[in-house]
C-alpha cells in the first residue's frame, strides 16, 4: 500500500534559518503529492502540491520538487520566520488505474518551532 | 478559505452514548472525507463519500457510521462513544481538480469520558 515517511521532529531553528524537511514515499503509479500546514488549533492548509515527476509546487516561499527517481518530496524554504512555526504534514493521493476518489495518506507530521 | 465548517466545534460527552458530528460545505464538490487526528498518528481516514448516499469506509472506521443524504453535508456518528475515540476530527472536501487536493474544515475536538 502507499505509505509516507517524514523526518521525526521536532525541528528548532533561528529566525532566517535555511529549512529543509524530508519527505519520502512509496507508491504504484503516479501519485500526487502535497505539503500542508497545521497551525496550532486550526485545520490543515494546502501548502503545496506537485503532480508529476520534476514538478516544483511552490507557496509563500516554501518549495518542494517532486523526484520520482529518490521518491522523495522534500519541503525547503530559505530563510524562516517565527510565523512558520507550525506543524507541517506530507501527503500522497494515490492513482489507481481510471478511478480515485481522492483519498490521502499522511506522514506523521513534523513540528517546527522557529525563535526569534 | 475552502467555505467548510464542522459543529459542533467542542464535546464532551460521555462512554456509550451516540455522537453525530457535523460537516457543511459551500463549495458544492463531489467528495467529502472524514479523518481523525492523533499524537503519534498524524491523520487517518475514518470514511469518504464519493457522491450523495455513496460512501465507503477508510482505514480505522470501526465504530463510526457516516451518512450523505445531500451534497452539502456529511455526518459521522459514534454509534457508541470509546474513550478510545477522544480524538480532533477533521472534515475535508476535494473537487474534480487534476490532483484532487482536499480543503480540511477547522475540526471538532472531542472528549468521551
Amino acid at each position: 500500500g502507499n505509505s509516507v515517511t517524514q523526518m521525526e521532529g521536532p525541528v528548532t531553528l533561528s529566525e532566517e534559518a535555511f529549512l529543509t524537511i524530508n519527505c519520502t514515499y512509496t507508491a504504484t503509479g503516479y501519485p500526487s503529492l502535497f505539503w500542508y500546514v497545521q497551525y496550532p488549533g486550526e485545520g490543515l492548509q494546502l501548502l503545496l502540491k506537485a503532480t508529476k515527476a520534476d514538478d516544483k509546487g511552490s507557496n509563500k516561499g516554501f518549495e518542494a520538487t517532486y523526484r520520482k527517481e529518490t521518491t522523495s518530496f522534500h519541503l525547503e524554504k530559505g530563510s524562516v520566520q517565527v510565523s512558520d512555526s507550525a506543524v507541517y504534514f506530507c501527503a500522497l493521493r494515490g492513482y489507481a488505474g481510471g478511478t480515485s476518489y481522492g483519498k490521502l495518506t499522511f506522514g506523521q507530521g513534523t513540528i517546527l518551532t522557529v525563535h526569534p | 478559505d475552502a467555505g467548510i465548517t464542522q459543529s459542533p466545534r467542542h464535546k464532551v460527552t460521555e462512554t456509550g452514548t451516540p455522537v453525530t458530528l457535523r460537516c457543511h460545505q459551500t463549495e458544492n464538490h463531489r467528495y467529502m472525507y472524514w479523518y481523525r487526528q492523533d499524537p503519534g498518528h498524524g491523520l487517518r481516514l475514518i470514511h469518504y463519500s464519493y457522491g450523495v448516499k455513496d460512501t465507503d469506509k477508510g482505514e480505522v472506521s470501526d465504530g463510526y457510521s457516516v451518512s450523505r443524504s445531500k451534497t452539502e453535508d456529511f455526518l459521522l456518528t459514534l454509534e457508541s462513544a470509546t474513550s478510545s475515540q477522544t480524538s480532533v476530527y477533521f472534515c475535508a472536501i476535494s473537487g474534480n481538480t487534476q490532483a484532487y487536493e482536499q480543503y480540511f474544515g477547522p475540526g471538532t475536538r472531542l472528549t468521551v469520558t
